[in-house]
């Protein structure tokens, strides 16, 4: 199964303030996600990111909230822009390995 | 209408017990369906995946998945106090790699 290393696992920060988020995953995948889980809720998906091309967006999301890279095929970051106290939530990666999903450990972000 | 749904909760069984976790889903496309438990602060760890109708068996968990029906479920026989917890159905659909999650139903397991 493939491992993904996640960093930070949590920060807490200013509104207005950017995070970026960054997933590394031991082996090479073609598609990474994206997913956000607000206390007490679900996960939703954000974005789909893709090396060489821009991410895909679900509804909801917009790239200039959410910018996210891919510079290769192991390696993506997501940015939460110009942050709200609404922003606070959990942030996942997430890679499909065989029809079967596995994630990162998270991000727990708080905005104060 | 939600893609995914799961029975509502929060569903409390005793120890040793059989707790059932239910799951509907909507897209006839989705192809794979999963289990995830998510403790308070973790991120979800995959506990049961099903591809095919029928039951699926890993130690004391069973996964059932009907197509016909749209239905996936989790049998957790001899419930501990560890398996308290969120459960999350997911349904892999025919967009490579993207999930849709159920709500989530959280599982206290009473001594």
């Amino acid at each position: 199964s493939a491992v993904i290393s996640q960093k930070p696992s949590r920060d807490i920060c200013q509104r207005g303030t950017s995070l970026t988020i960054q997933c590394q995953v031991d082996s090479q995948v073609t598609m990474m996600f994206w997913y956000r889980q607000q206390p007490g809720q679900s996960l939703t998906l954000i974005a789909t990111a893709n090396q060489g091309s821009e991410a895909t967006y679900e509804s909801g999301f917009v790239i200039d909230k959410f910018p996210i890279s891919r510079p290769n095929l192991t390696f993506s970051t997501l940015t939460v822009s110009n942050m709200s106290p609404e922003d606070s939530s959990i942030y996942l990666c997430s890679v499909v390995e065989n029809t079967e999903a596995f994630f990162g450990q998270g991000t727990r972000l708080t905005v104060v | 209408q939600k893609e995914v749904e799961q029975n509502s909760g929060p569903l409390s069984v005793p120890e040793g017990a059989i707790a059932s976790l239910n799951c509907t889903y909507s897209d006839r496309g989705s192809q794979s369906f999963f289990w995830y438990r998510q403790y308070s602060g973790k991120s979800p760890e995959l506990i049961m995946s099903i591809y095919s109708n029928g039951d699926k068996e890993d130690g004391r968990f069973t996964a059932q998945l009907n197509k016909a029906s749209q239905y996936v479920s989790l049998l957790i026989r001899d419930s501990q106090p560890s398996d308290s917890a969120t459960y999350l159905c997911a349904a892999l659909g025919p967009s490579y790699g993207k999930l849709t999650f159920g709500q989530g139903t959280i599982l206290t397991v009473h001594p």
